[in-house]
C-alpha cells in the first residue's frame, strides 16, 4: 500500500538554529515528491516538485533534497516567519491521486 | 490575480442533512481537486475534475459527489451527514492538465462541522 510518513510530528527551534523535516515513503514507482507549507486557517502552499533520486531546490532558507526512499526539507537559520505545517505529498506511478503525509508542525521561537 | 475562493468558509450541520460546499478555481485553470482534512488523517483525496470530467475519485463513500461547470467552478455534496464528516474541506486547481506537475493551489477551505 502507498504510503507516506512525516516526522517528526512537532519540531520547536530557537530562531537561526538549523534543521531538518524528513518525509519517507513508500509508493509503487514514484512520479513526483511534492512540499507545501500550511498556515493556520489557511489553504497549504506549494513550495517544491522532485522527481528523481538526487535531486534537489531550494527557495530562500529551505532545501528539498529526495532519494529513492525519503525526502528532507532542510531549514537554515530559520526565522519566526517560517512557522506553518509542512506537508509532502507523494504521487505514485499508477494513479493520479496525490497521497499527503500528516505534516510536521514547525515552530520558530525569536 | 484573484486566488482560489471556497464558500462558505464556516458552517454548522445536524446529522442526517446534506451540504454542499463550492470551489470557484483561479481564472483559466480547468483541474479542480478536492480534500478532506482531519487532525488524524490528514489530507484526503476526495476527487478531482478537469473540463467537468471527473478524472479521479478518492476512496470516500457514494455520499460524497461532485461536479465541474463549464466556468471550471466546482461543488462538492455530502448527504446523510456524519459526526466524522466534521473537517476543513479544501479545494485545488491547477492550470496543469498533468498531475503530476504538483502544483496545486490551495483555497482557505470550508470548515464544516457536524453535531
Amino acid at each position: 500500500e502507498d504510503q507516506v510518513t512525516q516526522s517528526p510530528e512537532a519540531l520547536r527551534l530557537q530562531e537561526g538554529e538549523s534543521s531538518s523535516l524528513n518525509c519517507s515513503y513508500t509508493v509503487s514507482g514514484l512520479r513526483g515528491l511534492f512540499w507545501y507549507r500550511q498556515d493556520p486557517g489557511k489553504g497549504p502552499e506549494f513550495l517544491f516538485t522532485l522527481y528523481s533520486a538526487g535531486e534537489e531546490k531550494e527557495k530562500e532558507r529551505l532545501k528539498a533534497t529526495l532519494t529513492k526512499k525519503e525526502s528532507f526539507l532542510h531549514i537554515t537559520a530559520p526565522k519566526p516567519e517560517d512557522s506553518a505545517t509542512y506537508l509532502c505529498a507523494v504521487l505514485p506511478g499508477n494513479t493520479d491521486k496525490l497521497i499527503f503525509g500528516t505534516g510536521t508542525r514547525l515552530q520558530v521561537f525569536p | 490575480k484573484a486566488g482560489v475562493t471556497q464558500t462558505p468558509r464556516y458552517l454548522i450541520k445536524t446529522r442526517g442533512q446534506q451540504v454542499t460546499l463550492s470551489c470557484s478555481p483561479i481564472s483559466g485553470h480547468r483541474s479542480v481537486s478536492w480534500y478532506q482534512q482531519t487532525p488524524g488523517q490528514g489530507l484526503q483525496f476526495l476527487f478531482e475534475y478537469f473540463s467537468e470530467t471527473q478524472r479521479n475519485k478518492g476512496n470516500f463513500p457514494g455520499r460524497f459527489s461532485g461536479r465541474q461547470f463549464s466556468n471550471s467552478r466546482s461543488e462538492m455534496n455530502v448527504s446523510t451527514l456524519e459526526l466524522g464528516d466534521s473537517a476543513l474541506y479544501l479545494c485545488a486547481s491547477s492550470n496543469s492538465a498533468e498531475i503530476a506537475t504538483g502544483e496545486l493551489f490551495f483555497g482557505e477551505g470550508s470548515r464544516l462541522t457536524v453535531l
